[in-house]
This record gives structure tokens, C-alpha cells and sequence, in this order.
């Protein structure tokens, strides 16, 4: 089964902190998503990437940026954590470079900033 | 841009019923549909997807249909049970989207005993 692991499932942090949210999946898929998911808005395209160190922004990137270093592993930082910024957020992987592939999720990670 | 429309927002049956969930989307160049499952708290499971020369596929209890000509997919659910209960996203890959997904707000199902 397609595993996609965030590290931490719960996190609260203070309101100008740096975050780092890791995701990482063990079924060697080239694309990678990060998503938000608010009450009533739904889930919104923060970023993807489609290879190693390739990024390309979704719908609100603005106060997000990315890293992909490693085939396995996404990274999503908030370079200074604000209010607006609660909110869970989903990491998604799916195969293939065409637009076929199918999409699996993590478990999300709830990030409460104060 | 891509919109995704799922009605109703809000379902409750009780068990053993057959129900169907709508979702509906603006542009019909899309490459695939995605029906997934949402557990309160959790992350998404997916549950069928559907490729765009494809009409309809089947899991078990579920099956899920595409008519990219009207912009409309089906999830059909054959004698619910209470551990259905959940919400229950669609997303459509295509159109200016490229990758990514474009998600409905769901369909939250409450099946009673």
C-alpha cells in the first residue's frame, strides 16, 4: 500500500516562528502536493512539484515556500507563521509524469498558530 | 478555472439505504475524477478514480460513473451502513489545472442505525 507519512500530526507554534511541515512517501512518485483545508473554503493548492528540486505554486502560495531535495521527501515552510496560517494541511503524492496518476494522502498535520 | 460543485452538502440515511452523491464541473477537459473519503480529523482515503475515457468504475459497494459531456459524475453507495458515515470529496484533474486537483467542499453523509 502507498504509504504518505507527515511528521507531526499536531502543532502549535507562535505567531513569527519559522515552520517546517515534512512529508514523505515510500512509493517513489514523481509528484508531490501540499494542500490547506479550512471550513467552508475547502482545500486549496499551496504547492506541488513534479520532480526533484521543481516547484511550481497553486492557488495561495503567498507566506509558503517549498523544498524538494530528495525524490521522497516535500517540504512546506512558513517562513514566518501568522494567525491566518491555522489551518490543516494535507501532503499528497501520485505517480506517473502525465496527469493520470492517482492521488494519495497523508494523515494531515493541524497547525494552531498563536 | 475549474469549479467543482457537490450536492448535497449535508445527508443523513438510515442504514441499508442506496444513495447517490452528485458532483458537477464547469469545464470538461479533464484528464481524470477522483471520488475520495473523509474520516473526521483525518486525512483523505481514496476511493475510486476515474480516467477520462473511462464511464464509471466499482469497488465493493461503491460505484462511480463520469459524463464529461454534461460535467457531472455520480457516487452511488449500495446498502449503506453506519460506518459510511463521513465526507465524501470529488476532484477533477484537467483543464487549466494541469497536476493538481480541484476539490468539491464534499458531501457530509450521517447513515443512522
Amino acid at each position: 500500500d502507498v504509504k504518505v507519512t507527515q511528521s507531526s500530526r499536531y502543532l502549535v507554534k507562535r505567531t513569527g516562528e519559522k515552520v517546517f511541515l515534512e512529508c514523505v512517501q515510500d512509493m517513489d512518485h514523481e509528484n508531490m502536493f501540499w494542500y490547506r483545508q479550512d471550513p467552508g473554503l475547502g482545500l486549496r493548492l499551496i504547492y506541488f512539484s513534479y520532480d526533484v528540486k521543481m516547484k511550481e505554486k497553486g492557488d495561495i502560495p503567498e507566506g509558503y515556500s517549498v523544498s524538494r531535495e530528495k525524490k521522497e521527501r516535500f517540504s512546506l515552510i512558513l517562513e514566518s507563521a501568522s494567525t491566518n496560517q491555522t489551518s490543516m494541511y494535507l501532503c499528497a503524492s501520485s505517480f506517473g509524469t502525465g496527469n493520470t496518476g492517482e492521488l494519495f494522502f497523508g494523515e494531515g498535520s493541524r497547525l494552531t498558530v498563536l | 478555472k475549474q469549479e467543482v460543485t457537490q450536492i448535497p452538502a449535508a445527508l443523513s440515511v438510515p442504514e441499508g439505504e442506496n444513495l447517490v452523491l452528485n458532483c458537477s464541473f464547469t469545464d470538461s477537459a479533464i484528464y481524470n475524477l477522483q471520488w475520495f473519503r473523509q474520516d473526521p480529523g483525518k486525512g483523505l482515503t481514496s476511493l475510486l478514480l476515474i480516467q477520462s475515457s473511462q464511464r464509471e468504475q466499482t469497488s465493493g459497494r461503491l460505484n462511480a460513473s463520469l459524463d464529461k459531456s454534461s460535467g457531472r459524475s455520480t457516487l452511488y453507495i449500495a446498502a449503506s451502513q453506519p460506518g459510511d458515515s463521513a465526507t465524501y470529496l470529488c476532484a477533477v484533474r484537467g483543464g487549466d489545472s494541469g497536476y493538481a486537483l480541484n476539490f468539491g467542499k464534499g458531501t457530509s453523509l450521517l447513515v443512522t442505525p
